[in-house]
């Protein structure tokens, strides 16, 4: 299972855009790169996920360089409800294997 | 996106009873859910993996006879505390996967506390 690491935590404000870095220097060709977001006492929701190039949704943008061994999350004009932690994974596309969390980036936004 | 139920959203019980969790995919069938606990302030912890019609896989270090997992359709599994104690007081979140493509869909979770 390919190993991720992203910064410990990270400060912008509001109306500011935001661009969270995640290394995966071990990932593998089947492997899809998902981003989650989670509040205190609530469970991981879903953000975006991509395996190469560029994806775009409603809520943000993810990046992915051609040797695909990183990723950025990038959240545009982030709000004071943006603050949480911010997970990177990355998976095989196999059905019934595990996605494991590494740390996370806890993200505080301020006015 | 999919939607993922987990019930009870909070549990207070007494050392030495026993807890069942529930976690159900409303409009997707799971044939594989995955059990998380998370400690205060820190990352997810993969417990174990269950599915549909057969044993879970547990993660080292879990004991299988302390959690027991069961995942008896392909919208429910469920996950039992068995003999709780103080140390097991944690947040237990669900996750089922839908499709091939590894977007894990997670429950509310469960926070639990044993006095």
């Amino acid at each position: 299972l390919a190993k991720t690491t992203q910064p410990i935590s990270m400060d912008s404000y509001e109306g500011q855009e935001v661009n969270i870095t995640c290394s995966h220097n071990n990932i593998a060709t089947n492997d899809y790169i998902t981003w989650y977001q989670q509040f205190p006492s609530q469970g991981p929701r879903f953000i975006i996920q991509g395996y190469k190039t560029k994806v775009t949704n409603e809520v943000a943008s993810l990046f992915i360089p051609a040797d695909r061994k990183s990723s950025t999350l990038s959240l545009p004009r982030v709000s004071l409800s943006d603050t949480a932690v911010y997970y990177c994974l990355v998976g095989d596309g196999q059905a019934g294997t595990a996605l494991i969390f590494g740390k996370g980036t806890t993200l505080s936004v301020s006015s | 996106g999919a939607v993922v139920s987990q019930h009870p959203s909070w549990v207070i019980c007494k050392s030495g009873t026993s807890v069942k969790i529930e976690c159900r995919s409303l409009d997707f069938q799971a044939t594989t859910m995955f059990w998380y606990r998370q400690f205060p302030k820190q990352s997810l912890m993969l417990m174990a993996t269950s599915n549909e019609g057969s044993k879970a896989t547990y993660e080292q270090g879990v004991e299988k006879d302390k959690f027991l997992i069961n995942h008896a359709s392909l919208t429910l599994s469920t996950l039992t505390v068995t003999s709780a104690h103080p140390e097991d007081s944690s947040f237990y979140i669900c996750s089922a996967i839908q499709g091939t493509n590894e977007k894990l869909f997670f429950g509310s979770g469960t926070q639990l506390s044993v006095l």
